[in-house]
């Protein structure tokens, strides 16, 4: 099945520092989404694309869908410690059998105040 | 108050009994899904509706039943043939107006 390289694994910042984090893939995905996951709570969606190349942002978020379709990058401006969570990045392909996702291993974030 | 839920939040059971887990969503998505996290992994997909009375196997389907009698309820069995099924069950739903997907809190299955 496809697999989703998903990096760093885990990242410890100071507050007011940015992150990124990114996801590479063997195989092209029609959208990729991005989640937060606090403990013990579902996913919650951060930002999803749709167009190869294109740039979104969601207040101190930013997300890229890679030109060739393979991969996706998101950064979090000016940490504040409620970014604590691990970030999971999804690519979304369309099927015969209807759309599925696949998802990354996580970026596990603290931020120290 | 539009949204998925899921329950209960928390489920122990005996080794070697079948356990039903619920979700029940309200925003009128015609696909639901079904997904299966371990400790410090991602999400691997176990089955999938995407209408009424059809549903596929996902990439971890052996151990595991479902039904879609309904168009807001997608329960999931987990058998007694389900090796490890001590696990964080989520439960999501598909938008058809943004083609993304929305989970709901989640059960923690232990199976003692």
């Amino acid at each position: 099945g496809q697999q989703l390289n998903q990096s760093p694994q885990s990242m410890f910042i100071q507050e007011g520092e940015d992150v990124s984090m990114n996801c590479t893939s063997s195989s092209i995905f029609n959208t990729w989404l991005w989640y937060k996951q606090d403990p013990g709570e579902g996913p919650v969606l951060l930002i999803a694309l749709y167009k190869a190349g294109e740039l979104t942002s969601n207040g101190r978020l930013t997300a890229q869908f890679g030109i060739t379709r393979k991969d996706s990058f998101l950064n979090i401006s000016a940490s504040i410690p409620s970014d604590v969570g691990i970030y999971f990045c999804a690519g979304q392909l369309k099927g015969t059998s209807g759309s599925r996702l696949t998802f990354g291993e996580g970026t596990q974030l603290t931020v120290n105040p | 108050d539009g949204g998925i839920t899921q329950s209960p939040k928390y489920l122990f059971r005996k080794e070697g009994q079948n356990v039903t887990l619920s979700c029940e969503q309200n925003l009128n998505h015609d696909a639901m899904y079904w997904y299966r996290q371990d400790p410090g992994q991602g999400l691997r997909l176990i089955y999938y509706s995407q209408i009424v009375n059809d549903f596929q196997k996902g990439d971890i389907a052996e151990g595991y039943s479902v039904s879609r009698e309904k168009k807001e309820s997608f329960p999931l069995t987990v058998t007694s043939a389900q090796k490890n099924p001590t696990a964080f069950y989520l439960c999501a739903s598909r938008s058809g107006s943004t083609d993304t997907q929305y989970f709901g809190p989640g059960t923690r299955l232990t199976v003692l």
